[in-house]
């Protein structure tokens, strides 16, 4: 079974600053490791998809990275925005699980206030 | 950009009625899945289906059913509604390429059920 911890649960930050939030995952036999952003009430939007293979992954203010042995991934946000304030979720997919098959966190929730 | 819908948005419903939540994608992804949400917690795979007549149950147990007769419709039914079936329930769908790490998914916008 794959449990995923996302840290800090909660966070509030004025705007401009950079950002890290965190998450870590059991069982490192992983296919590839995805955040999204979800915004009240609505669906997930794909932010960043780290192969198993890659160790960071790029998208505009946004960087991932993924340390697979130590069961660890960070998101970091570059000059936060209020537009930023989501919940951002982070999931893996397992190995010798339903392909495709993603485990989620329970989010860090963001508010960056101007 | 996403092309995977579902609707409708938002459902109040009362006890004992049947309904079904509809989900379309037109990017031709043979896996498609089931979430339920519940608020502040993580989401939970209720069903899934590698691709058409194929339909499994997710690691949640639910009332609820599926079918996927057409690769882009995965419609789920709940026969006779219940005020614990109130949650979020989110479509998802990705590529199926058995064997490769290529399975980013896409989620729909949800569906916010509330039975009364």
């Amino acid at each position: 079974k794959q449990e995923v911890t996302q840290i800090p649960a909660a966070l509030s930050v004025p705007e401009g600053e950079n950002l890290v939030l965190n998450c870590s995952f059991t069982d490192s036999a992983i296919y590839n490791l995805q955040w999204f952003r979800q915004d009240p009430g609505k669906g997930l939007t794909s932010l960043l998809l780290i192969q198993s293979s890659q160790r960071e992954q790029t998208s505009g203010r946004l960087n991932a990275s993924l340390d697979k042995s130590s069961g660890r991934s960070t998101l970091y946000i570059a000059a936060s925005q209020p537009g930023d304030s989501a919940t951002y979720l982070c999931a893996v997919s397992r190995r010798g699980s339903t392909l495709g098959r993603l485990y989620f966190g329970r989010g860090t929730q963001l508010t960056v206030w101007p | 950009e996403a092309d995977i819908y579902q609707t409708p948005r938002y459902l109040v419903i009362g006890t004992g009625k049947k309904i079904t939540l509809e989900c379309s994608q037109t990017m031709g992804h043979d896996k498609m899945y089931w979430y339920q949400q519940d608020p502040g917690m993580e989401l939970h795979l209720i069903h899934y289906s590698y691709g058409v007549n194929s339909t499994e149950k997710g690691d949640l147990s639910s009332e609820s059913t599926v079918s996927r007769i057409r690769t882009e419709h995965f419609p789920l039914t709940l026969e006779s509604a219940r005020p614990s079936h109130t949650s979020q329930y989110l479509c998802a769908s990705s590529e199926g390429v058995t064997g490769t790490a290529n399975t980013e998914a896409f989620f729909g916008q949800g569906t916010r059920l509330t039975v009364v």
